[in-house]
């Protein structure tokens, strides 16, 4: 079983709809991150947060809107998304002293 | 510089042989250099890995090679079995200095046929 947990498992949504992705650990990792993963293609970073802090924003669109309540949760925003952003949407956690990244199951996420 | 390069992109055994996969850094500040294992459908697991203080580690029947000179690293799956066909990701990261970006080859497809 894995220890960062991602619901919902598969999401489908019409581009004018409003949706959140949630992810929760309690390995008690500090810092914490959403990838967009396409098929065939490495997941590919979207956001880091450190310390509950917005650290990294790769050049995002504003359609996706991060937060991080507390040190265990980590939610994505979704609204007025577009096909091509279809994908597997990945939250991982990490330890920074080991550096060891540790990576949910996705939300399957297609919009129609 | 924040490349990882891995090869090959598919990569198809037979049962019982060894998987070898490569992969190449440049940015002399990563120091944590892990595999994942990646079904279809779910996430990437951590597979083992390794630090530059060491030349190999062996955890079962994988291994990985680490050339610290050459910065080449690459992980030999010995004895490989249908159930180890998946998508294998090297990648590479500084835990010094702040940053926490992983960063990614672009994936070898294994078959393992049986």
């Amino acid at each position: 079983d894995t220890e960062v947990t991602q619901t919902p498992k598969h999401l489908v949504m019409g581009m004018t709809n409003k949706k959140s992705l949630k992810c929760e650990q309690h390995m008690g990792h500090r810092a914490m991150y959403w990838y967009k993963q396409k098929a065939k293609k490495p997941p590919e970073l979207m956001f880091v947060y450190s310390y509950e802090k917005l650290s990294i924003n790769e050049s995002v669109p504003s359609r996706f809107s991060p937060e991080c309540p507390n040190s265990s949760l980590l939610n994505l925003h979704l609204h007025a998304l577009q096909p091509e952003d279809s994908a597997l949407y990945l939250c991982a956690s990490s330890n920074r002293d080991t550096g060891r990244h540790t990576f949910g199951s996705g939300t399957r996420l297609t919009v129609v | 510089q924040q490349q990882v390069k891995q090869s090959p992109q598919s990569l198809i055994v037979q049962k019982g042989g060894i998987s070898i996969i490569n992969c190449a850094y440049e940015n002399t500040a990563f120091d944590y250099f892990p595999w994942y294992q990646q079904f279809p459908g779910k996430g990437p697991a951590l597979l083992i890995a390794i630090r530059p203080d060491v030349s190999e580690k062996k955890e079962g029947r994988f291994t990985i090679s680490f050339n610290k000179s050459a910065k080449q690293f690459s992980l030999h799956i010995m004895d490989s079995q249908p159930g180890d066909s998946a998508t294998y990701f090297c990648a590479a990261t500084p835990t010094q200095g702040g940053s926490e970006k992983l960063v990614f080859g672009k994936g070898t497809k294994l078959t393992v046929n049986p």
